[in-house]
């Protein structure tokens, strides 16, 4: 089956900087790549996600890339802020198996203001 | 909020005891998926059903046992619950089975004393 491998683990930048995160995959038939941000306590909540027929995805001071051939992407946040801090998560899907997200270890970011 | 409801918000049982997870997907979305949260293994796929049909199968114990009913909404059965069950459980879903965009619910706390 599929497997994610994300890292960093932790990630702690100054206000203003930016933040990247990058996570590999094994299965070359995964083909649906989001990006979760969960905070504290709360629901993972879907920030941006790509397609494998897309290489680059941006949204405002968010971006995804995605490398199908070395099978990895990564997230870029630019301009970080304090509310930037909380857990990221990347995964993996594809049709094969039923649209199920694998999901990376996750990547705990901390914002220093 | 991500129009995805789940009951109950906490549930604390003992050990041995089995529950039912209530989950209510978005509003048009036939997909729904279980997964569990806790801090030694990250985010797991359980099950997912489409349409009221089991489509795809993760890492779920044969204690756990899922359903879709005809209004789309789903139960997550656990039973002979043991303290290693305690975690955050979530339901997610998402238009079809698809590669689509899944939208989670806010989790149910379960916590096994």
């Amino acid at each position: 089956g599929e497997n994610v491998e994300q890292h960093p683990s932790t990630l702690s930048v100054q206000e203003g900087d930016s933040a990247v995160i990058k996570c590999t995959y094994s299965d070359s038939a995964s083909n649906y790549f989001p990006w979760y941000k969960q905070e504290l306590g709360k629901r993972p909540q879907l920030i941006i996600d790509i397609r494998s027929n897309v290489g680059e995805k941006k949204d405002q001071r968010i971006a995804v890339t995605l490398n199908k051939t070395a099978k990895h992407f990564s997230l870029h946040i630019t301009e970080t802020q304090p509310e930037d801090s909380a857990v990221y998560f990347c995964a993996a899907s594809g049709r094969a198996a039923g649209n199920k997200l694998t999901f990376g270890g996750g990547t705990r970011v901390l914002v220093k203001p | 909020d991500s129009g995805v409801t789940q009951t109950p918000k906490h549930l604390i049982t003992a050990t041995g005891q089995r529950v039912t997870l209530r989950c209510s997907p978005r509003s048009g979305d036939l997909s729904v998926y279980w997964y569990q949260q806790s801090l030694d293994q990250g985010l797991q796929f359980l099950i997912q059903y489409y349409n009221g049909e089991e489509r795809a199968k993760g890492n779920i114990l044969e204690r756990f046992s899922a359903q879709q009913f005809p209004d789309l909404h789903s139960e997550l059965n656990l039973s002979s619950l043991e303290l290693g069950d305690s975690a955050l459980y979530f339901c997610a879903s998402s238009l079809d089975s698809r590669e689509q965009p899944q939208h989670f619910g806010d989790g149910t706390r379960l916590s096994i004393l």
